[in-house]
């Protein structure tokens, strides 16, 4: 079965940092680019970052540029999510996604999700 | 940045209804569109994929149409599962972006 599955999600204050992870399983890991997605609850969905198969190339959201690093380590099958300079508008649930790029970029693949809380 | 701007924000509906839902991007996506549905406390789940092919799984009553700017989501006949919030993403440009939602209620 493909999986990913998050984790590293916490409670953070205001100016703190976090890492997410997220461990993907039955699928080649190694071939596909992976997103992160977050979505405040109740809430509608912001994507936050992507990067290719090989990690050599990434992109960022506005909201998150200059304070997430999107990163991978393909010999372990796992993506992660660097977060510093932490805000109250960063609590989310954080969700890890693969990308499929043979349906055009669908996300074909998310985790259960991971909360991130932000607060004092 | 790309804009998504899904109506209607919330649709009540019946089981056996016919809905269809639209979304319109600020410029031409060409077919870059995906459709997703997520109920509440899950991830979202892919629906459909370049703007109209079902993906693996997902029950025939679904249907995407649309290229360019204006794209639409239908449900034949909806079925009691169907009930949830509803999703359009474009992947035309770097910067991903999705629709504020659908919420599709029983009436």
């Amino acid at each position: 079965e493909e999986q990913l599955v998050e984790s590293g999600g916490d409670l953070a204050q205001p100016g703190g940092s976090l890492r997410l992870s997220c461990a993907a399983s039955g699928f080649s890991f190694s071939e596909y680019w992976m997103h992160w997605v977050r979505q405040v609850p109740g809430k509608g969905m912001l994507w936050v970052s992507r990067i290719n198969s090989d990690g050599s190339s990434s992109s960022y959201a506005d909201a998150v540029r200059g304070r997430f690093t999107i990163s991978r380590d393909n010999a372990k099958n796992t993506l992660y999510l660097q977060m510093n300079s932490l805000t109250v508008d960063d609590t989310a649930v954080y969700y890890c996604a693969r990308d499929d790029r043979g349906a055009d970029d669908a996300l074909d693949v998310w985790g259960q999700g991971a909360m991130v809380t932000v607060s004092s | 940045d790309i804009q998504m701007t899904q109506s209607p924000s919330s649709l009540s509906a019946s089981v056996g209804d016919r809905v269809t839902i639209s979304c319109r991007a600020s410029q031409s996506i060409s077919r870059y569109l995906t459709w997703y549905q997520q109920k509440p406390g899950e991830a979202p789940k892919v629906l459909i994929y370049a703007a109209s092919s079902l993906h693996s799984g997902v029950p025939s009553r679904f249907a995407g149409r649309g290229y360019g700017t204006d794209f639409t989501l239908t449900i034949s006949s909806l079925q009691p599962e169907d009930f949830a919030t509803y999703y359009c993403q474009q992947s035309y440009s770097s910067v991903i972006t999705f629709g504020q939602g659908t919420r599709l209620e029983i009436k």
